[in-house]
């Protein structure tokens, strides 16, 4: 069965940072790309990053490009968001989702983590 | 980016009605388009990807259809279960872009 399981979410200052993981379970976890997405209170839903299954290919959206870095540590089968000079608009519940071994919707999903950006 | 619009925001049903939703592209997308359901509080839950193509264990009266820059999502009939937002999202290029969501409410 596959799990994900996000953690590291919390009430940081702007301009602070904050890492957050994501554990994964139940499949191949080298095999799939993955996905962070966030979702403002009371908003829509906004893709902020995607990782290769071998994680030779980074993407970002424009609202987090330099500030915000994807990576994976195989050996943990864990997904990190490492996120910088963070902002009063960054603040959301943000998700893991899992993607395919090519170009692929979200399948798998977790429950997602809290950050909160306030002084 | 590729914007998604859905349509319409906030849609009025009752139990055992047929339901529409559209996502339109502003560009083509072939048939690279996913819907979603998510309920309050919750993951959202993938219902469609490749436009058409069910996953597994969703109920069969979930459909999608549409290519290019046309897709619509429809439940065939309403269950109780069904009441909640619903997105679609591209995967045709970066940046992956949602739609602004349906809310499906009990009339």
């Amino acid at each position: 069965e596959v799990q994900l399981s996000e953690s590291g979410g919390g009430l940081v200052q702007p301009g602070g940072s904050l890492r957050l993981s994501c554990a994964a379970s139940g499949f191949t976890f080298s095999s799939y790309a993955m996905s962070w997405v966030r979702q403002a209170p009371g908003k829509g839903l906004e893709w902020v990053s995607d990782i290769s299954g071998g994680g030779g290919g980074t993407y970002y959206a424009d609202s987090v490009k330099g500030r915000f870095i994807i990576f994976r540590d195989y050996s943990k089968s864990t997904l990190y968001l490492q996120m910088n000079s963070l902002r009063a608009e960054d603040t959301a519940v943000y998700y893991c989702a899992k993607g395919g071994t090519s170009r692929a919707a979200f399948d798998f999903w977790g429950r997602g983590t809290l950050v909160t950006v306030s002084s | 980016d590729i914007q998604m619009t859905q349509s319409p925001f906030t849609l009025s049903a009752s139990v055992g009605d047929r339901v529409t939703i559209t996502c339109r592209a502003s560009q083509s997308i072939s048939r690279w388009l996913a819907w979603y359901q998510q309920k309050p509080g919750k993951a959202p839950k993938l219902l469609i990807y490749r436009a058409s193509s069910l996953e597994n264990g969703v109920p069969s009266r979930f459909s999608g259809s549409g290519s290019g820059t046309e897709f619509t999502l429809t439940i065939s009939s309403l269950q109780p279960d069904d009441f909640a937002a619903y997105y679609c999202q591209q995967y045709n290029d970066y940046p992956w872009t949602f739609g602004q969501g349906t809310k499906v409410e009990i009339k």
